[in-house]
């Protein structure tokens, strides 16, 4: 099946501070999905992002399918902003079902 | 509006017992999803549904595990004679389905099964 890893794995960042997570994946996909895992269990929804660039507030995401990887950037973190941080995929042709990343456990202090 | 709503949120249950767990997908939803999510770990794909019609049962780990959607609706997913590995949160989650443009899933808050 379709390989989904994440980096890093953990990164602990003070209040103000940007980030970058990655996302890289095995084959072709048509669905990617980043969420965000809060410390209640959560998941919530940020990105749906097959392909291309999106951006919501201080979150933004960019997908370049054919190099099979995809962007999460925080800008001025917040202490909210803590949690895990899931990228999904769906391969291209495949079951519909997602196939998720370990994630990236984010710890903002502040 | 409604997002996707689980029950029971909390569930402990003795080793051998068999367990009901309930998805209410939003409504207008045609595609209903189960995944398992153990702890550190993003969450498994276990099994999907069009409307009642189960489209791939692959990811259910052994034949304990059973999942219907009579109606096209709710959806019930089953573990018979539960181990301490079961152990676990599972989460539903639901989308539009049937390859609109946007068919993205939206998951519930999980119910977190504990086996003693």
């Amino acid at each position: 099946g379709i390989q989904v890893e994440q980096s890093p794995p953990d990164l602990i960042l003070q209040e103000g501070a940007n980030s970058t997570l990655r996302c890289n994946f095995s084959d072709s996909v048509n669905n990617l999905q980043w969420f965000h895992q809060n410390p209640w269990g959560q998941l919530i929804n940020l990105f749906y992002i097959p392909s291309g660039t999106k951006q919501n507030g201080r979150l933004s995401a960019t997908t370049v399918a054919t190099e099979r990887y995809s962007l999460l950037y925080i800008s001025s973190s917040q202490t909210t902003d803590s949690g895990v941080y899931f990228c999904a995929v769906e391969m291209d042709g495949g079951a519909d079902g997602l196939t998720f990343g370990k994630g990236t456990h984010l710890i903002i202090q502040p | 509006g409604a997002g996707v709503s689980q029950s029971p949120r909390y569930k402990v249950t003795k080793r051998g017992q068999d367990v009901a767990l309930r998805c209410d997908p939003i409504s207008g939803h045609v595609s209903l999803y189960w995944y398992r999510q153990a702890l550190g770990q993003g969450p498994e794909f276990l099994t999907y549904f069009n409307y009642e019609a189960q489209q791939d049962k692959s990811g259910l780990p052994n034949d304990r595990f059973s999942a219907e959607r009579p109606e096209g609706s709710i959806s019930t997913l089953t573990i018979q004679r539960t181990e301490q590995r079961d152990s676990a949160m599972y989460r539903c989650a639901s989308s539009l389905g049937w390859r609109v443009p946007l068919d993205e899933q939206y998951f519930g808050p999980g119910t977190r099964l504990t086996v003693t």
